[in-house]
């Protein structure tokens, strides 16, 4: 069965501490793996797609990678506007749907 | 540009009461149409997908139903609500076929009391 897990699953940083989310995923022919951004209350927010290991892709000071196991959300001297649940998702060869895992919520404080 | 609407925003129901979701996309045409449902501790689970006015498939068995009676327009419905039912409920759209990012609208916060 296809799965997603990403951990932690909360992270609290100070202003300019740079550090790392992880999503580990089984699937069976990756086709792409996401990753979104969601405020409270809100719905999810389009980040990157990544399709194959070794692809790197970057938005101001966020950074996804990609291996054959596992993807990475780099955040750079994050800042309080940073805060929010990130959310990592993967759909296989054969597949419709995204897959998600649960995010990780990540707080930011000055 | 294309924008994803859903409508309500909130909405509470007693158990039994009958439900209506909307979701349009302005701007494309032919989208890939999807519902989700978002329960606190759990991930996005998908509910229902449309590739086509009035092609619909089901995802997991539940007590919603939904139903595409215009292109750019997705209705996700249920005859009579269960507790279980509650939950934050978004739409998403992709222009590109199955397998590519999706786009997601506001979402419906939805509680059944």
């Amino acid at each position: 069965e296809d799965q997603v897990t990403q951990s932690p699953e909360a992270l609290r940083l100070q202003e300019g501490e740079s550090s790392s989310l992880n999503c580990s995923y089984t699937v069976s022919g990756l086709r792409g793996l996401f990753w979104y951004r969601q405020d409270p209350g809100k719905g999810p927010e389009f980040l990157f797609t990544l399709y194959s290991a070794g692809e790197e892709k970057e938005k101001e000071r966020l950074k996804a990678t990609l291996t054959k196991k596992e993807s990475f959300l780099h955040i750079t001297a994050p800042k309080p506007e940073d805060s929010a649940t990130y959310l990592c998702a993967v759909i296989d060869q054969a597949g419709t749907a995204l897959i998600f895992g649960k995010g990780t919520t990540l707080s930011v404080s000055s | 540009s294309q924008t994803i609407h859903q409508w309500p925003a909130t909405l509470v129901q007693p158990v039994g009461s009958p439900l209506s979701l909307e979701c349009t996309v302005e701007g494309t045409s032919n989208p890939n149409l999807y519902w989700y449902r978002q329960a606190a501790g759990r991930g996005l689970q998908l509910l229902f997908y449309s590739v086509g006015i009035g092609q619909i498939s089901s995802e997991v068995p539940q007590n919603l139903s939904a139903s595409r009676p215009q292109d750019r327009q997705f209705i996700l419905s249920s005859k009579k609500l269960l507790l279980s039912d509650s939950g934050f409920y978004l739409c998403a759209w992709t222009p590109w076929g199955i397998g590519n990012e999706q786009f997601f609208g506001p979402g419906t916060r939805l509680t059944v009391l």
